[in-house]
Parts: structure tokens; sequence; C-alpha cells
């Protein structure tokens, strides 16, 4: 079962920033938190990951909060190509991992 | 690089027929995962492969589905008999074993049973 909870879907108007939320209240102090998106018809897309530290790279933001029990994924000008289904997931650290993705968010970005 | 290739793009099979996926990982890469997407039920990982072994096969549905290895670029798997209920988008994965490299996906193969 996926140990993470996102809201099912979201509208962010096209050059707005798209922050979007998830849940891990259960995570562990060895288990990181990936972002991954999935355009219609494409194969999921790795976007960005993180353990404590808020992290940047060229696609996007992950905020982690200080207690690590919650994180945003911030898109900061979103395009309409950014449309697509959102998932944050939990892998730990080490070790082989099942990779368990849950319903993700459905984010629109709005002309 | 050319990516995780799937192949065929699109199955359309009959029900009872066998059908066989095919994954070709990126080089270099040692874990292979195989999911099943349907609107119904999402992204189900069914079955992963580390260094060619299967670790953990407890999402592969049924006796039906089979899935193989057999060198270390390149997973099969088998539905025999198809039924019209396995018709769904068959995606496959891989990543490197090393530090925190992420899971690479394919295109996918849309599968339908008739």
């Amino acid at each position: 079962d996926a140990k993470t909870t996102q809201p099912p879907s979201m509208d962010c108007a096209e050059g707005r920033a798209a922050n979007l939320p998830c849940n891990h209240s259960t995570i562990s102090g060895n288990e990181y938190v990936y972002w991954y998106r999935q355009i219609h018809s494409q194969g999921p897309q790795y976007i960005i990951h993180g353990l404590k530290n808020n992290e940047t790279n060229e696609m996007a933001s992950l905020i982690i909060t200080e207690d690590r029990k919650s994180s945003t994924l911030i898109l900061p000008h979103a395009t309409l190509r950014d449309t697509a289904v959102y998932y944050c997931i939990l892998r730990p650290v080490s070790g082989t991992y099942k990779y368990i993705f849950g319903t993700g968010t459905r984010l629109k970005v709005l002309a | 690089d050319a990516g995780v290739i799937q192949s065929p793009r699109h199955e359309v099979t009959e029900m009872g027929q066998e059908v066989t996926l095919r994954c070709k990982l990126i080089s270099g890469h040692n874990s292979l995962f195989w999911y099943r997407q349907t609107m119904m039920r999402g992204l189900e990982l069914l079955i992963y492969f580390n260094n060619n072994v299967p670790i953990d096969d407890s999402g592969m549905p049924e006796d039906r589905f089979s899935a193989k290895m057999p060198n270390a670029s390149f997973s099969t798997l088998k539905i025999q008999p198809s039924e019209p209920r396995d018709s769904a988008v068959y995606f496959c994965a891989s990543r490197s074993g090393t530090g925190n490299s992420p899971l690479h996906f394919g295109n996918g193969t849309r599968l339908t049973v008739t």
C-alpha cells in the first residue's frame, strides 16, 4: 500500500507556480521522498527526490517540512505541458524497494 | 541513451491467446520492474528483479502471468491464456543499483484482449 496521500486533483493558471502537497506522516528516517509525473499516454517520469533538505533542479523544487511528515513539489512557472498526474512516493535510502505508486494528483494547467 | 524500450506499443488479441510483452533495459541498469495500469486500479507493481533474480512477484495476479529475465538487458512478461480483464497498459522500468538513481520507465504496451 502507498504510504503517501495526495489531493486527487488541482488546477493552476499557466505561468503561475503550482504547489503540489504530499502527506507522508509515517515516513521513517531512512526513506527518501521521490516525485514522478505521468503525462497522458506516457510512462511516469522522474522529477526530483529529497531526504531532509529542500532540493531544486531544472524541473522543480521540493520542500520537505522539518518533521519530514509532508512535502510540497513546486513547479515555479507552470506551462500547459505540465498537465499530468503527479506521484509522491517513498523509498528507503538503501536496499531493493518496490516503488509503490498511489493515486497521485491530477494537475491541470489552465491557459 | 535510448531509454527503456518496450514492444509492441499496442497489442490486440483474442481471449485465450498467449501474449508476450518485451522490455529492453537501459544499458548498465540492474533492476527491472513490471507495472500494470488501469483506470480502476491505477499503477500496480507486478514483479521486480534485481540482477536478473525475481525479488518479489506478489503483485502477479495469477499463474497465467509469468516474467523472465533471460539476460541482464532484456525481460519478457507473458500472459497465457489471456483474458479480457488483462486489458491494460503494461509498463516496465529499470534503474541502476547505485545510489539514489531513479526509475526510468518505458512508454508502455497497451494490451487489449477481446
